[in-house]
């Protein structure tokens, strides 16, 4: 079935630091690629989505690019601030194989310290 | 535009005791999600519902886990009766069902067993 594998956590980095979270998908269909965030106390909320293959999503100074040939989803930023600090979910969905279902990985907690 | 409505924020009950959580989702959307997620892991898929119908639980524990969405709108998921393991954020989501489109999540309910 359609899955997710995220990169384990805990991340810490330093302000100004480059910042990528690792995701690889496994999928029987054409799925949409998200990533969420999560802040202490709140829900998700998505962060970028792509839903084709080479689409690159971007918000935020954050980036994630859909390869579909390495099945990856990688989560990307140049510069992270403090305020980046929270849990990042990779996730996809499939409207043709499993009627939009989200399917989550298991979040990487990042830190970023002044 | 309003977002997702969930109430209550947070509950402390003692085990074997029953709860109810509400959700009102975002208006025009027909698919609604619930969403269990225990501390450090993703959210795990409870019940999704396209309009009042059910489009998969099959992973809601049915002996003490029942939702409901009677008019296609707002959404109850009740547990009765709680167990310690029961401990975890519920998040309810909801999206348009057209195209992969990104699910929008409400601030969650925090439910503790004790």
């Amino acid at each position: 079935g359609d899955s997710v594998t995220q990169m384990e956590g805990p991340v810490t980095l330093s302000e100004e630091a480059f910042l990528t979270i690792n995701c690889t998908y496994t999928a029987t269909g054409y799925p949409s690629l998200f990533w969420y965030v999560q802040y202490p106390g709140e829900g998700l909320q998505l962060l970028l989505k792509a839903t084709k293959a080479d689409d690159k999503g971007s918000n935020k100074g954050f980036e994630a690019t859909y390869r579909k040939e390495t099945t990856s989803f990688h989560l990307e930023k140049g510069s992270v601030q403090v305020s980046d600090s929270a849990v990042y979910f990779c996730a996809l969905s499939d409207i043709l194989n499993t009627g939009n279902q989200f399917y989550f990985g298991t979040g990487t907690s990042l830190t970023v310290i002044p | 535009e309003a977002g997702v409505a969930q109430s209550p924020r947070y509950k402390i009950i003692e085990k074997r005791q029953s709860v109810a959580f509400w959700c009102n989702p975002i208006s025009g959307h027909a698919t609604l999600y619930w969403y269990q997620q225990i501390l450090g892991q993703g959210p795990k898929l409870l019940i999704q519902f396209q309009n009042n119908g059910v489009v998969d639980d099959s992973q809601l524990p049915k002996d003490r886990f029942s939702a409901e969405r009677l008019k296609g709108v707002d959404s109850t998921l009740k547990i009765q009766p709680a167990k310690l393991e029961d401990s975890a954020v519920y998040l309810c989501a909801s999206s348009f069902y057209r195209g992969n489109t990104e699910a929008f999540f409400g601030q969650g309910t925090r439910l503790t067993v004790v």
